[in-house]
């Protein structure tokens, strides 16, 4: 069936770093979602791609879905404290499928 | 506006025992999702509500889940004989256009974390 997988599963920074986490899909997808877990929190959405090669920004966060609509990324320039959280993929096309997460710790 | 709301949002239970979780969707959201979601994992699917009725329940795991909407709205997900097993957060989402559509941004309730003893 349909997975998404997500890479790497951890991933500490220098504040200040940048961070990028890789999305992965087994099959073709219509669109690709990306939400944010801040610690004890819930998923907050935060963008929605779906188009191939399309690339979106919001601030400091630059997101890509890849040419053949089977992976996608998100990119932190310059991270801070305030970015600390666990970033999912996820699709909610035919399944409503989640990866497992990237943790994104920053020391200050 | 008020966002999705789940109670409760603890709950311990006895192996054996029956227990209903609630969630309170963004009032006018005709999709609704459950969740669960263990420690270090993304959200599992378990069940998708457009309007009334279950237009996707292929993630229930077992027969001991079932999960109601009766008018639409608000929905239970109620459990069954729970077993240890079970004890994850579940959590629940909503969503203004039904699943598929280019606009079905998922707004996640806060979770109820239930533990099995």
């Amino acid at each position: 069936g349909q997975q998404v997988m997500q890479i790497p599963q951890y991933q500490h920074v220098q504040e200040g770093e940048d961070f990028t986490t890789y999305c992965n899909s087994s099959t073709t997808l219509s669109n690709i979602q990306w939400y944010k877990q801040r610690p004890g929190g819930h998923p907050v959405f935060l963008i929605q791609l779906v188009k191939s090669g399309e690339v979106k920004k919001q601030k400091r966060l630059t997101f890509q879905f890849g040419e053949a609509k089977k992976n996608s990324s998100l990119h932190i320039t310059a991270t801070q404290t305030t970015d600390v959280g666990t970033y999912f993929c996820g699709t909610n096309a035919g399944k409503s499928t989640f990866g497992d997460g990237t943790t994104l710790t920053v020391k200050p | 506006g008020a966002g999705v709301s789940q109670t409760p949002s603890n709950k311990v239970t006895e192996k054996g025992k029956y227990v209903e979780l609630r969630c309170d969707p963004i009032s006018g959201h005709t999709a609704l999702y459950w969740y669960r979601q263990s420690l270090g994992q993304g959200p599992e699917f378990l069940i998708y509500f457009q309007g009334t009725g279950a237009a996707d329940d292929s993630g229930l795991p077992n027969d001991r889940f079932f999960a109601v909407r009766p008018e639409g709205s608000v929905s239970t997900l109620k459990i069954q004989r729970t077993e240890r097993g079970d004890s994850a957060v579940y959590l629940c989402a909503s969503s203004l256009n039904p699943r598929g559509s280019l606009a079905d941004t998922q707004y996640f309730g806060p979770g109820t974390r239930l533990t099995v003893l």
